[in-house]
Formats: structure tokens, C-alpha cells, sequence
């Protein structure tokens, strides 16, 4: 089944205490992404990559960190999470066919709250 | 810069009323437009696109279609059941491969 897997899906964590989100897609995309969604902010792109060792900063990169050493995976690392940081967080993917046609497919979602 | 904008909600409808949740777009070349749902707990899933001008999306009885004239991506459904209640949400992408989000409108349908 082609999906999209984010772990874990809920986490409670304290400020300044590292922690990564996992996302992995096996449709073999070459772009992937990841928001946060905020209410009444609609969804907000942290990071992108457009392929293995290829990202870049989304609107709100500022305390988040990615890498893509692989095409599958796509983690997100919060360095030292801070209570701004609580939010719903979608991490995505799609094919690379050029002119910007191609459908996201997203993961559940990992809910996370940093006290 | 590219922008979408939706109409504030949330919307709520008698089952089997006509839905409209409008949706404008400013935007340089020619972007592809998204209509995507969100139910409750989960996370977004594609309901339809148009790539091209006077393209028409399709799906689940909810429809939109590609207005350039106009700027506008407006998703509609005949009549409308419970189980649609959820957050719609238009995006565009464009050239440089960026989804632009509109802020989401939230549909309650009551039976």
C-alpha cells in the first residue's frame, strides 16, 4: 500500500530536550516536505527537499533541522524544542514530473507539545 | 508573492443543502489549484485538482473548476451528507514546486 508514515504520532516533551520525527514514504518521490499546521494558520511548510542530499528552508525553518540521506526517509529534528514549537505537524511527498502538477500524498500527522 | 485565500468558516449546512466554499488565488504563470480534505484525526488527502485554465476537478460528487478570468477555484457539491463534515483546503503550486495554502474552512453538515 502506497503511504506515508510518520512516528510517533502523539509526543510530549519538555523545552530543550532533542527530539526527532521520523517520516517515510515508499512511493520512491523524490520531493518531500514538511509542515506544521497551527489553527486559523492553515498549514505552514518548515522544510523541503527535492531529492537525497538536496533541502531547503520552507516559511518557518527557523528551530527545526532536516536531512535526506535517503530517498525514502525525511526526518525532522527539533534541536532544543521550545513551547512555540507545539503544533500538528504533516510531513509529505510527491513525484518530481516538473511544472507542478504532481499530488501530495501526507502522512496522519504527529501531534506534539513541548511544556 | 503567490497567495490563496478562502472564505472563513466554518461553514455549516443542513444535509442535502448545496455547498460552495469559495476560493481565490494570486498567483504569476500558470499554477496548478488543489482542493484538499482533512477529516477529523487524520491527516490531508488530495479531493481534487485542474492543472490548466477552464480544467474542471472531479471527485465524490464535489466539484471545481479552474477559473483564470477570475482567479478563483470555488469547490461545490450538490448536496452535501454528514460525512462530509471535515476542513477543506485550496492550495496552488506553483512552478517553483511550492504548495501555497489557503487557511482551511470548516464544513459541519447536520443531519
Amino acid at each position: 500500500e502506497a503511504q506515508v508514515t510518520q512516528n510517533p504520532r502523539y509526543l510530549i516533551t519538555v523545552t530543550g530536550k532533542k527530539l526527532t520525527v521520523t517520516c517515510s514514504q515508499n512511493m520512491n518521490h523524490e520531493y518531500m516536505s514538511w509542515y506544521r499546521q497551527d489553527p486559523g494558520l492553515g498549514l505552514r511548510q518548515i522544510y523541503y527537499s527535492m531529492n537525497v542530499e538536496v533541502t531547503d528552508k520552507g516559511d518557518v525553518p527557523e528551530g527545526y533541522k532536516v536531512s535526506r540521506k535517503e530517498k525514502r526517509n525525511f526526518p525532522l529534528i527539533l534541536e532544543s524544542p521550545s513551547p512555540n514549537q507545539t503544533s500538528l505537524y504533516f510531513c509529505a511527498s510527491s513525484s518530481w514530473t516538473g511544472g507542478g502538477t504532481d499530488t501530495q500524498y501526507f502522512g496522519p500527522g504527529t501531534r506534539l507539545t513541548v511544556l | 508573492g503567490n497567495s490563496v485565500t478562502q472564505m472563513e468558516g466554518p461553514v455549516t449546512l443542513s444535509e442535502e443543502a448545496f455547498l460552495t466554499i469559495n476560493c481565490t488565488y494570486t498567483a504569476t504563470g500558470y499554477p496548478s489549484l488543489f482542493w484538499y480534505v482533512q477529516y477529523p484525526g487524520e491527516g490531508l488527502q488530495l479531493l481534487l485538482k485542474a492543472t490548466k485554465a477552464d480544467d474542471k476537478g472531479s471527485n465524490k460528487g464535489f466539484e471545481a473548476t479552474y477559473r483564470k478570468e477570475t482567479t478563483s477555484f470555488h469547490l461545490e457539491k450538490g448536496s452535501v451528507q454528514v460525512s462530509d463534515s471535515a476542513v477543506y483546503f485550496c492550495a496552488l503550486r506553483d512552478s517553483n514546486y511550492q504548495l501555497i495554502w489557503g487557511a482551511g474552512t470548516k464544513l459541519i453538515i447536520k443531519p
